[in-house]
């Protein structure tokens, strides 16, 4: 059963430009959350999206958006990237309702230049 | 005030050691807790799931929480280098999960 996958691993891009990281949920899990994670420092929330509406939102600005597929697949996007966004993103997926259910993917690490 | 707060460490023991990280919350409303692991380069793991007050023993993991003072802790027995890793805590039920910085831990041969 695979879990949570995200792509690309790595990501380098020039300030000012555009980003799109991916994420195919776990296996029977309709729930997608995006989180943020600086080096040394726990994740932060983005966004979630469930039935492909954004369902809530963290304290990021409307450069970061995000998109669901009618497979429960999703797709974050940044852009006017700066050099603060570099961090490791990472993809949860869950179940609708049961946050002990979230599996994480290994992430995309971004590095902003 | 963040949700979930925890020191940073690094905690650094001995193994065959006794570890307690600790994590403190703001909201009294929240009900579940969860303790997740993440080594380097990984995303997070889920490790124990607890409810309320009271103690959850799985293996050598033990996750106690006193919402008196608004404390959570985990306690890992009989600690393995391949126990070397953050560790998150975060608010569960009907909530999304919300991280602080989590407990780097270092568990030396």
């Amino acid at each position: 059963d695979a879990g949570v996958t995200q792509s690309p691993t790595h990501l380098i891009k020039t300030r000012g430009q555009q980003v799109t990281l991916r994420c195919s949920p776990k296996s029977g899990h309709d729930t997608v959350s995006w989180y943020q994670q600086a080096l040394g420092q726990g994740p932060q929330f983005i966004f979630q999206y469930y039935e492909e509406e954004e369902r809530q939102r963290g304290n990021f600005p409307d450069r970061f958006s995000g998109h669901q597929y009618p497979n429960y697949s999703s797709e974050l996007n940044v852009n006017a990237l700066l050099l603060g966004d570099s961090a490791l993103y990472l993809c949860a997926s869950s179940l609708s309702g049961q946050s002990y259910g979230y599996t994480f993917g290994s992430g995309t690490r971004l590095t902003v230049v | 005030q963040k949700e979930v707060e925890q020191d940073p460490g690094p905690l650094s023991v001995p193994e065959g050691a006794i570890v307690s990280l600790n994590c403190t919350y703001s909201n009294s409303a929240f009900q579940y807790f969860m303790w997740y692991r993440q080594y380097s380069r990984k995303g997070p793991e889920l490790l124990m799931y607890t409810y309320s007050s009271g103690n959850k023993e799985d293996g050598r993991f033990t996750a106690q929480v006193d919402k008196s003072s608004k404390y959570i802790s985990l306690f890992i027995r009989d600690s393995q280098p391949s126990d070397s890793a953050t560790y998150l805590c975060a608010p569960g039920g009907s909530y999304i999960p919300t991280f602080g910085r989590g407990t780097s831990l270092i568990v030396h041969p």
